[in-house]
């Protein structure tokens, strides 16, 4: 019944792997995201995508590549893990691009 | 660059005290504020505001919007420890309605 739902919930991985973090909602939404919380809290965006289509891209390193082969569904994949990539990835969607966003549970990634 | 500065960054209270969140903007092209409360896990919504001096209420918080002054109130009347969380603050800003979020307040009620 989640509503919006990440896999895995915990990711403990070495530093220079690569890594895969999926999203899903079942709302019928048809904009979803990607935040990053970092160890003070604080939520940034990194991407949005409305339809399918990349709508938000902010500055985010080259090795993060997101994913949405449909609407209900948008990946983060991860290349070359760094120390600094350890955090909270919050994945949420919205009915449109614009109005409430619903948040998925998060993946908490440690890098070591 | 789009900025939501919250204050206090934190505040501990007792049970059954009032408090009073801050949420200040300065962001290109408004769309609107929302308020989330995040405990442990997923940031869960409370409020979305639009238009200046409506408050929107639920239960014990309530919520105001002064487009005038760029800022918005979060209050929590009578709090319980189950309202103990980070509120976070968010404005929908630009042409993408990108959502910038304030580094949130982090309550503590104590009993």
């Amino acid at each position: 019944d989640t509503a919006v739902s990440q896999t895995p919930k915990y990711l403990v991985t070495q530093m220079g792997n690569d890594k895969s973090i999926k999203c899903e909602q079942n709302l019928g939404h048809d904009t979803m995201y990607w935040y990053k919380q970092d160890s003070k809290k604080f939520l940034k965006i990194m991407f949005s995508y409305n339809n399918k289509e990349l709508i938000i891209n902010e500055t985010v390193p080259n090795r993060f590549s997101p994913k949405s082969p449909d609407k209900a569904h948008l990946n983060l994949h991860i290349n070359s893990l760094e120390l600094g990539d350890s955090a909270v990835y919050f994945c949420a969607s919205s009915l449109s691009r614009w109005g409430t966003q619903y948040f998925g549970p998060g993946t908490r990634l440690l890098v070591l | 660059e789009d900025k939501v500065v919250q204050s206090p960054l934190s505040l501990v209270v007792h049970e059954g005290d009032t408090v009073t969140l801050n949420c200040s903007y300065e962001v290109t092209n408004f769309r609107s504020l929302l308020w989330y409360k995040q405990e442990k896990k997923a940031p869960t919504f409370l409020f979305m505001l639009t238009s200046s001096g409506i408050e929107k209420k639920s239960g014990r918080l309530s919520s105001i919007l002064d487009k005038k002054e760029l800022f918005s109130i979060l209050n929590i009347t009578a709090t319980q420890t189950g309202d103990s969380a980070v509120y976070l603050c968010a404005v929908e800003a630009g042409s993408n309605y990108k959502l910038t979020f304030g580094k949130g307040t982090l309550l503590t009620v104590n009993p």
